[in-house]
């Protein structure tokens, strides 16, 4: 049974750029949870999509938005870039809202 | 915004050791987690309590929670080497509407 897969683990944008990082939930999860972690600090709560909708949104602009597949695969897309969005971003899974999360090993984005 | 504050923020012992590191946070809470992480890597669910549990034990890990102090502390008996890592607490609550919190995690180095 394959646990949550990112894609790409790494990657570097330069400013003024777009990424879209992807990710894949464990068999059986129809939640995935979105978070922005940087260096030395513990995760922030980007946002949560369940059934293709956005159903929770942490403090993020909107320059970062997702998207859910009907699979429960999801996106993370981040329209122009700043140097302050460079972090490990991680995916989460869970078979609904509460309880244990199920992480990949994330996307980590450097932006020059 | 981090609800959950871990103390220490780094903690080097020698392998056989017993390790303890705790978590305070801010508002009441439904349920704590604790969470591994290897070097950048993605988080690894160790253990959950709810907000009317006092104490859980798995395996090696003993995990306490007193609501009235509004702090958890994690215990790691006879450390062992891959137990290097970084450990976050993560609470859910009403007020987060049940998003997990995170803290800015303990750095656990054991020495051989």
């Amino acid at each position: 049974d394959a646990g949550v897969t990112q894609s790409p683990t790494h990657l570097i944008k330069t400013r003024g750029q777009q990424v879209t990082l992807r990710c894949s939930p464990k068999s059986g999860h129809d939640t995935v949870s979105w978070y922005q972690q940087a260096l030395g600090q513990g995760p922030q709560f980007i946002f949560q999509y369940y059934e293709e909708e956005e159903r929770q949104r942490g403090n993020f602009p909107d320059r970062f938005s997702g998207h859910q597949f009907p699979n429960y695969s999801s996106e993370l897309n981040v329209n122009a870039l700043l140097l302050g969005d460079s972090a490990l971003y991680l995916c989460a899974s869970s078979p609904g809202n509460t309880g244990e999360l199920f992480f990949g090993e994330g996307s980590r984005l450097t932006v020059l | 915004s981090q609800q959950g504050e871990e103390d220490p923020q780094a903690l080097s012992i020698q392998e056989g050791e017993n390790a303890t590191m705790n978590c305070s946070y801010k508002t009441s809470i439904n349920n704590l987690q604790w969470y591994r992480q290897n070097s950048g890597r993605g988080l690894v669910h160790l253990i959950l309590i709810r907000s009317n549990e006092r104490e859980k034990h798995s395996g090696r890990l003993r995990v306490t929670l007193d609501t009235s102090k509004k702090s958890s502390s994690l215990l790691i008996t006879a450390s062992r080497a891959a137990d290097t890592a970084s450990y976050f607490c993560a609470t859910d609550s009403m007020d987060s509407n049940y998003q997990l919190i995170w803290g800015a995690g303990t750095k656990l180095i054991i020495k051989p």
